[in-house]
């Protein structure tokens, strides 16, 4: 199982330009999550999806952020336009939800700096 | 509003004693308490699961204890090694109809040799 794959790792931008992050859940999985952390708010929930339905977007700071999940072994998350506060690293995590555990599988994360 | 707080100054201790790490919520009422480990660079990784009903639950020489009363969870690794240096995270979830974990920022362990 290569377990939870993001791409890309590291993401140096300039402040305006439009950055996507991409997720590939563990197969089998049917809930997929967005999370960003920080030094001073940590772990921050963005947006879950389930079945590639999004549930709850709540989260999702701002109007310049958006989600998908085209089909259940894909998703990506995209600022525009990026700015310097959006630095943080993402992770993206994934679970089957109705299962024996509903424990969460992360990513390794994208590391995202806008300069 | 929910609060999750976990001590954020840095936890050193001598390999081969307890460590102890808190958690503690409030305006929360969870159905159940997870702990993830994260090493620097990478995810959280799943450690423990503890449900409202549950006192107590142990793996290997994890131990965690869950008081709905006093709105507390203890993380314990006992015979701790430097190998369990990490920064420890519990999550809270709640019975919605779909997960949905709210963490808090973590505690950072070292353990010296």
């Amino acid at each position: 199982d290569a377990g939870v794959i993001q791409s890309p790792r590291h993401e140096v931008t300039e402040m305006g330009q439009e950055v996507t992050l991409r997720c590939k859940p563990i197969s089998g999985h049917n809930s997929l999550f967005w999370y960003r952390q920080t030094m001073m708010r940590g772990l921050e929930l963005l947006i879950y999806f389930n079945n590639n339905v999004p549930i709850d977007d709540s989260g999702m700071p701002e109007d310049r952020f958006s989600a998908k999940m085209p089909n259940a072994s894909f998703s990506t998350l995209k600022i525009q336009p990026s700015e310097p506060r959006d630095s943080a690293v993402y992770f993206c995590a994934s679970t089957l939800f109705g299962g024996t555990n509903e424990k969460l599988f992360f990513g390794s994360g994208t590391q995202l700096s806008v300069l | 509003s929910q609060k999750i707080e976990q001590n954020s100054e840095a936890l050193n201790i001598q390999e081969g004693k307890t460590a102890t790490l808190t958690c503690n919520y409030t305006n929360y009422s969870p159905a159940y308490l997870q702990w993830y480990r994260q090493d620097p660079g990478r995810g959280p990784v799943f450690l423990l699961l503890i449900r409202e009903n549950e006192k107590e639950k142990r793996k290997e020489r994890l131990k965690v204890t869950f008081d709905t009363t006093l709105k507390q969870s203890l993380f314990h690794i006992t015979a701790s090694q430097p190998a369990d240096s990490a920064t420890y995270l519990c999550a809270l979830g709640a019975n919605t109809g779909f997960q949905k974990l709210v963490f808090g920022t973590g505690t950072r362990l070292l353990v010296s040799p």
